[in-house]
Formats: structure tokens, C-alpha cells, sequence
């Protein structure tokens, strides 16, 4: 089972900001098959990234992704306040599919 | 428009068995590729990834739980069901369906709202 570490845990930017979450991998992630995921209480999850840098349909391009083998990167260019969230990494390469503990970002 | 969405039992009792329904819209379960899968979140913690059900019938567990879940699809009414046996208050959480719609190494697109389950007796 691959697991993933993300960090920080919290994140504390102002609007404006630019914002870099990591997730770091146990062992090499097959391929590209790394996503990110934000998530905002009472709503469903939301697919922003996958293939490591490919944004989800509707996704800003203020939001981009980077990284391979064990090691990736989720930045966001220059914070807007709709951005405050829970983020989340996962690995679809290997069964079973895992996601990281999650980033909160917050305002500060 | 792609819809997912939970429901079941919100409250069930210590060693109960829990079924979860997934029913979705705005996609067919018999084109290539489609896959629903079961994710849960417990109060504070991480996801966790569950199981999945692919359009073809296969289907995949996680390890951690093979032996108290199982899935089940009702193409004809656009479910996918998932049964875990012998609940515990550790299995508390908030459960959500997802989809994949390129086979086993796609991202999960659609989500439903997710559905708080609580285990207490």
C-alpha cells in the first residue's frame, strides 16, 4: 500500500497569496496517476487535478500541479477566497487507492 | 448532468450490518470504464478508499476490509450497493460514491454529498 504524506497540515495565506501543499509518496506512484482533491464542509469533494499537472474540467489555471516518483507539489498561483479549503493527494495506480491525511488552508 | 448520491441508515447499532446505496444519473454503468467507488471519512480523519465496481462486474476491495464489505450493481436501476458486516463504533464516518470513467487508473470525476453514518449502540 503506498502512502502518502501531505504538508503542511494547515496552511495559513491571505487572499492574494500564492499557496504550495506537498504530498509525499511512501514509494514511486505508477506512472502520472497522482490527483488532488479539495474538499469544503458540506460539499462533495471536488476533482481539481489529475495526472499529476492536467486540471479537471472547470478547474482555474491559477491551479497547477507538479512533481513525479515520490514527490509532488499542488500550487496555487494567487489565493481568491473561494480557494479556503481541505486539499487531499491520491495515488490511482496501485490498488488500494490512498489518499493523504489532507491540508487545511485557512485564512490568515 | 452527472449526479451521485448516498443513502442508507444514518444511525445503526454495534455488530449491524450496514447498506450503503449509491444511485446516480447523467451516466450509464454499462459504458466501458465506468466505476463506482465507496470512499469514507471518518470524524477528523483521512479518506479512505473502500471499494469500487466496474462496469464489466470486477470488482476491488481494500485489504483492511475485505472480509466485512461487499458491492453489488443494479445497472437497470442505476445503483451500486455496499453491505459491510459487523459495524463497529471505529466504522462512525461520513461515506461517499465516487466515479472513475476510464477503468481502474482514473482519477474519481463525480462525487456525491457524502452521507454521516454513526455506529453507537
Amino acid at each position: 500500500e503506498i502512502l502518502l504524506t501531505q504538508s503542511p497540515g494547515t496552511l495559513s495565506l491571505s487572499p492574494g497569496e500564492r499557496a504550495t501543499l506537498t504530498c509525499r509518496a511512501s514509494q514511486r506512484v505508477p506512472s502520472v496517476y497522482l490527483a488532488w482533491y479539495q474538499r469544503k464542509p458540506g460539499q462533495a469533494p471536488r476533482l481539481l487535478m489529475f495526472g499529476v499537472s492536467r486540471r479537471a474540467t472547470g478547474i482555474p489555471d491559477r491551479f497547477s500541479g507538479s512533481g513525479s516518483g515520490t514527490d509532488f507539489t499542488l500550487t496555487i498561483s494567487r489565493l481568491e477566497p473561494e480557494d479556503f479549503a481541505v486539499y487531499y493527494c491520491q495515488q490511482y495506480g496501485n490498488s488500494p487507492y490512498t489518499f493523504g491525511q489532507g491540508t487545511k488552508l485557512e485564512i490568515k | 448532468q452527472i449526479t451521485l448520491k448516498e443513502s442508507g441508515p444514518t444511525l445503526v447499532k454495534p455488530t449491524q450490518t450496514l447498506t450503503l446505496t449509491c444511485t446516480f444519473s447523467g451516466f450509464s454503468f454499462s459504458t466501458n470504464g465506468m466505476g463506482v467507488n465507496w470512499i469514507r471519512q471518518p470524524p477528523g480523519k483521512a479518506l479512505e478508499w473502500l471499494a469500487v465496481m466496474y462496469w464489466d462486474g470486477n470488482k476491488d476491495y481494500s485489504p483492511s476490509l475485505q472480509s466485512r464489505v461487499s458491492i453489488t450493481k443494479d445497472t437497470s436501476k442505476n445503483q451500486v450497493v455496499l453491505t459491510m458486516t459487523n459495524v463497529d463504533t471505529v466504522d462512525t464516518a461520513t461515506y461517499f460514491c465516487g466515479r472513475q470513467s476510464f477503468g481502474d487508473r482514473s482519477p474519481f470525476d463525480y462525487w456525491g454529498q457524502g452521507i454521516l453514518v454513526t455506529v453507537s449502540s
